[in-house]
């Protein structure tokens, strides 16, 4: 079974600049979470979907951030514009629901880093 | 919230046997017990969940007592491939992990 894929894996961008990731879930998983992980910290939730809908996205700093999940499968996050303290590692993981017993599987994350 | 406590980091030997506890006072009735494993570069991976009482698997074991405030992740004989973050989550559809525990085994 294939695991998430995230893509890209590294990015470099300058401040003020606009950024964005993909994320494909394991299939047939309806649930789909964004963290952020700053260095030395534990993930940070950002966005959570069921399906294409929204269930979370009270720590989403909308100024900047948005997400979507247009046919309920893969889900981009941009950034726009990108801010020196965004530098961190974007995880993308998946469920198959989303009750808490329902296990989340993790992507490898794009790491970036704004200049 | 649920919020969970744990240690910020601990050291071990391989072959030694490590138990990590976190605290959770405010569990909810629904709440179950979520163990990830985070290596550096990579993001976090399940390792064991469970409600009550004990359950076990290949990889460790996770107690719980009756009160349920609080779990013990065990790792039975650690090698070095072990080192690396711990965390334990708590809440019923809300997925926010703590800053885990740093878990270092030294040969």
């Amino acid at each position: 079974e294939a695991g998430v894929a995230q893509s890209p894996r590294y990015k470099i961008i300058e401040k003020r600049q606009s950024v964005a990731f993909w994320c494909n879930p394991i299939s047939g998983h309806a649930t789909l979470y964004w963290y952020q992980q700053i260095l030395g910290q534990g993930p940070k939730l950002l966005i959570q979907f069921q399906n294409n809908g929204v269930v979370d996205d009270s720590q989403l700093p909308k100024d900047r951030f948005s997400a979507e999940r247009l046919k309920g499968v893969d889900s981009t996050l941009k950034i726009q514009p990108a801010k020196l303290e965004d530098s961190a590692v974007y995880l993308c993981a998946s469920s198959s629901g989303l009750a808490q017993k329902e296990t989340q599987y993790f992507g490898p994350g794009t790491r970036l880093l704004v200049l | 919230l649920a919020k969970t406590t744990q240690p910020i980091s601990m050291d071990s030997y391989e072959g030694q046997e490590v138990n990590i506890t976190c605290s959770h006072n405010n569990i909810a009735t629904n709440d179950y017990i979520t163990w990830y494993q985070q290596f550096p570069s990579q993001g976090p991976r399940f390792i064991i969940q469970g409600y009550k009482t004990k359950v076990t698997n290949e990889v460790a074991s996770l107690f719980i007592p009756a009160d349920r405030k609080s779990s013990t992740l065990s790792l039975p004989r650690v090698s070095l491939s072990d080192t690396a973050v711990y965390y334990c989550l708590v809440k019923l559809y809300d997925m926010r992990f703590g800053a885990g525990t740093r878990l270092t085994v030294k040969p």
